[in-house]
């Protein structure tokens, strides 16, 4: 079993939509970690966080700390939301991260 | 700041031949870090750094070695290419020491296939 799950691994929305990604961890954490990835590879950092909620424009990520579960949240989806996205678990040695296996998002028009 | 950066971004390989991936920052980031990338995986650490001379194995570290004799540079060798290391290599780095609470900058990744 993975330390890091994320679920769904593909998503498929049509514009507009509202999309939930699920990421489950065994691991303690100091931080959760959510990054995109376009096709074409470049990765991006998205969101850390190790409690409560973060929002930035159309995407809001959660942690439940107590029950080892991060989600993120896309609302009025778009195309060009359409990517990879990956959780990743931060432990308490230096700068480690436990990497998901990534949730791809297609997004129609 | 031109960031992370990394050359090449292609590369093929014969099995048996040796190669180092380069990677630089630009940022005076103290921790810097390669993963590989392969389909139904996620991302592995091979080998990560906190400093200049100090470095450290990751999850799958075997066939690779590295060096770190500047803040910038942090160079990942490939001792005697095999076909499982064929991959999409990231360089990643990140502010300081402390916790893993800061955001990782990463590298656009270099393609390598070994024949």
């Amino acid at each position: 079993k993975n330390e890091v799950e994320q679920s769904p691994q593909n998503l498929t929305a049509q514009e507009g939509e509202f999309i939930t990604i699920n990421c489950s961890y065994s691991v303690g954490i100091s931080a959760l970690h959510w990054l995109q990835q376009h096709p074409g590879g470049g990765i991006v950092s998205l969101f850390m966080l190790s409690s409560g909620k973060k929002k930035h424009g159309r995407l809001i990520a959660t942690i439940n700390i107590q029950e080892k579960h991060s989600s993120l949240h896309i609302t009025a989806s778009h195309p060009r939301d359409s990517a990879v996205y990956i959780c990743a678990a931060g432990g308490t040695s230096y700068g480690k991260l436990t990497f998901g296996q990534g949730t791809i998002l297609t997004v129609h028009p | 700041n031109a960031g992370v950066t990394q050359t090449p971004k292609f590369q093929v390989l014969k099995t048996g031949q040796s190669m180092t991936l380069q990677c630089a920052q630009d940022m005076n980031h103290e921790y810097m870090s390669w993963y590989r990338q392969d389909p139904g995986m996620g991302l592995r650490l091979i080998h990560y750094s906190v400093g200049a001379g100090i470095t450290d194995q990751g999850e799958v570290p075997n066939g690779y070695n590295v060096s770190r004799s500047t803040t910038e540079d942090f160079p990942l060798r490939l001792l005697s290419a095999a076909p499982s290391q064929t991959s999409v290599y990231f360089c990643a780095s990140t502010p300081s020491r402390g916790s893993s609470y800061n955001e990782q900058f990463f590298g656009p990744g270099t393609r390598l296939t070994v024949l």
